[in-house]
């Protein structure tokens, strides 16, 4: 069975500075699919970012980008010139060829004005 | 192009009584996932649906728990006989046919969930 860990329970950045939420997975699978949601207070899940396992480029969004590192089963967010929008929660998830998704237990990221 | 749609956003219960939850995927969509999550923890599959089709129950318990997708109309996700441990949020997902638009196949669009409240 896969597994998700999301390693910082909580984070915090300055408004315009930029942060780095981990996370690490655990697969017997090659080809696969990664995801970042975002859940801010209204509790929406929202897609931030989605990753092909058998892509070697990095996945980007805009401000937010991916550092996926295959052989190591890493799959890192990186939010540049945080916005207080920003604020919510993040979990990683993963998809296998079961269709369903393994989430982490989700990193609670607070931006500072 | 709507989004997930599920219905009501927040139910209370009491012990006991039955709970309805409904979800009408994007268009287009034709693939149905549960979810709950509980507090202070992410979301846990529950079960897949394609139209008319159960796919997977893996993570539905056993009892009490059903789920349907009808050829007309939303999804429904049934708990009969609540318990408080059944308070949790519910999250519904949708994903596209491969080869139709509407987003990657390979990815699910969430729902803005039903917040299950057992009195």
């Amino acid at each position: 069975a896969q597994t998700v860990t999301q390693s910082q329970p909580e984070m915090s950045v300055q408004e315009a500075e930029t942060v780095t939420l981990s996370c690490t997975y655990d697969t017997s699978e090659s080809d696969y699919y990664l995801f970042w949601y975002k859940q801010p207070p209204s509790r929406q899940m929202i897609l931030v970012i989605r990753q092909e396992a058998y892509k070697q480029q990095n996945a980007t969004e805009n401000r937010f980008s991916v550092n996926f590192q295959k052989a190591a089963k890493s799959f890192s967010l990186k939010i540049s010139d945080s916005q207080l929008g920003d604020a919510a929660m993040y979990f990683c998830a993963f998809r296998g060829s079961n269709y369903k998704l393994t989430f982490g237990k989700g990193t609670l990221l607070t931006v500072n004005p | 192009n709507a989004g997930v749609m599920q219905n009501p956003r927040h139910l209370v219960r009491r012990r006991g009584q039955e709970a309805r939850l409904r979800c009408s995927p994007m268009k287009g969509h034709s693939h149905v996932y549960w979810y709950r999550q509980l507090p202070e923890e992410g979301l846990k599959f529950m079960v897949y649906l394609q139209k008319e089709n159960i796919i997977d129950e893996s993570g539905m318990p056993k009892e009490r728990f059903s789920a349907e997708f009808p050829k007309e109309g939303p999804s429904i996700l049934r708990i009969q006989q609540v318990v408080r441990g059944d308070s949790a949020a519910y999250f519904c997902a949708s994903s596209p046919t491969p080869g139709t638009s509407g987003g990657f196949p390979d990815t699910q669009y969430f729902g803005p969930g039903t917040r299950l409240t057992v009195l």
